[in-house]
């Protein structure tokens, strides 16, 4: 069974510039989720889809960064403008269905470093 | 007050070492518990999961949660030099919503 693919793995850009990641969940899985990890911290939630609906993304920070999930499968997340505080790892993850203590499987991240 | 606390390490142990890892929690809504192991530049792996107060083993480790205490460990028996990574605590509550510990880093020395 294939994994959570992410990309690109790794990602340098300038404050102000925008960014794109790209995420594609394992086969069948209907929750999606977006999680930032700042080095040193453990996985902070960004936004979880079920589907393509969101359910929480009450920790987005909506005037800088979106996602969206379309055709519920693939998804981006994306920053613009970038600031300095954005640096991070970027962790998509997938699991079966949300609540009911379905396992949550990561993908590799996608490392961002703003300068 | 973090809803999730995790021991912050880092620890240090010998090869065939005892580990303990752990991490208490405040949001009585958690009722599925897990174990990540994080490798330097790789995403979190899943190496224990549980929803129920007591023990649960899987060769060299052992899940071990108290609901009544708000309290869950990970032992590590026999340590290798390759179960060096830092771990985390992740809890989900019924609505599925996930929190995350900050992480133990563990690095067993041959």
């Amino acid at each position: 069974e294939a994994g959570v693919a992410q990309s690109p793995r790794y990602k340098i850009i300038e404050k102000r510039q925008s960014v794109a990641f790209w995420c594609n969940p394992i086969s069948g899985h209907a929750t999606l989720y977006w999680y930032q990890q700042i080095l040193g911290q453990g996985p902070k939630l960004l936004i979880q889809f079920q589907n393509n609906g969101v359910v929480d993304d009450s920790q987005l920070p909506k005037d800088r960064f979106s996602a969206e999930r379309l055709k519920g499968v693939d998804s981006t997340l994306k920053i613009q403008p970038a600031k300095l505080e954005d640096s991070a790892v970027y962790l998509c993850a997938s699991s079966l269905i949300q609540g009911s203590g379905n396992t949550i499987y990561f993908g590799e991240g996608s490392w961002l470093t703003v300068v | 007050q973090k809803e999730v606390e995790q021991d912050p390490g880092p620890l240090s142990v010998p090869e065939g070492a005892i580990v303990s890892l752990n991490c208490t929690y405040s949001n009585s809504a958690f009722q599925y518990f897990m174990w990540y192991r994080q490798y330097s530049r790789k995403g979190p792996e899943l190496l224990m999961y549980t929803y129920s107060s007591g023990n649960k083993e899987d060769g060299r480790f052992t899940a071990q949660v108290d609901k009544s205490s708000k309290y869950i460990s990970l032992f590590i028996r026999d340590s290798q030099p390759s179960d060096s990574a830092t771990y985390l605590c992740a809890m989900i509550t019924n609505a599925g919503k996930s929190t995350f510990g900050d992480g133990t880093t563990l690095t067993v020395k041959p």
